[in-house]
């Protein structure tokens, strides 16, 4: 079955580490999307690619970065620059741009937590 | 001002109750608008896109005002499995922005 794998669903993070969530998808998409949910607020875009190789920051990527080298995977790292890490992060993808139709599909989610 | 508002509720309706919900978007240049169902602790789910002349799926009902720049959804006949997050979206070149929700509850 298609769809979009994000791993792992639970992280936890010390200060001053950097940590890597993982998004893998098979459903040939070729836009993918990476927000954060925190309780009480609409999802927040942190980066978005159409094609490999190619991403955009959205409304607040300072203290993330993310890669785009295949079409199925598109890997979110969250540096230590990020002050308030503490959040819900949701993997997007789409066929074609945003909102072209069909919306989006979501992964499942990873919960990160600073200790 | 946020660019898409929802009432946060709770909204807590018996069973088979009708129930609405409004959504108001900032950006007249957003052209496509859907609603998605979040239940709690997971990802949102794509529960039904909204047209312009209005579009129904079962017991689902979305309109949208232009002029008003408001999107709604009802709800008729409402099931326990209805309880969630209805999160209302308006596509902007390159993005989807989502509402922060309305929380609806059936209670029994």
């Amino acid at each position: 079955d298609g769809g979009i794998t994000q791993s792992p669903k639970y992280l936890f993070r010390k200060e001053g580490q950097n940590v890597t969530l993982s998004c893998e998808q098979n459903l040939n998409h070729d836009a993918m999307y990476w927000y954060r949910q925190d309780p009480g607020q609409g999802l927040r875009l942190i980066y978005y690619s159409q094609i490999v190789n190619d991403f955009q920051k959205g409304d607040i990527a300072e203290g993330y970065s993310v890669s785009r080298e295949k079409k199925e995977s598109f890997p979110l790292t969250v540096t230590s620059a990020q002050k308030n890490p503490t959040a819900f992060y949701l993997c997007a993808s789409s066929i074609g741009s945003a909102g072209q139709g069909s919306g989006y599909t979501f992964g499942s989610g990873t919960r990160l937590t600073v200790v | 001002r946020k660019e898409v508002e929802q009432d946060p509720g709770p909204f807590n309706v018996p069973e088979g109750a009708t129930v609405a919900f409004n959504c108001t978007y900032s950006n007249s240049a957003s052209q496509s608008f859907f609603w998605y169902r979040q239940d709690c602790r997971k990802e949102p789910k794509l529960l039904m896109s909204v047209y312009s002349s209005g579009n129904e799926d079962g017991r689902f009902t979305a309109q949208l005002n232009r002029a008003s720049q408001y999107i709604s959804l009802l709800i008729r006949d409402s099931k326990l499995s209805d309880s969630a997050t209805y999160l209302c979206v308006a596509v902007v070149p390159n993005d989807m922005r989502f509402g922060a929700g309305t929380r609806l509850t059936v209670k029994p």
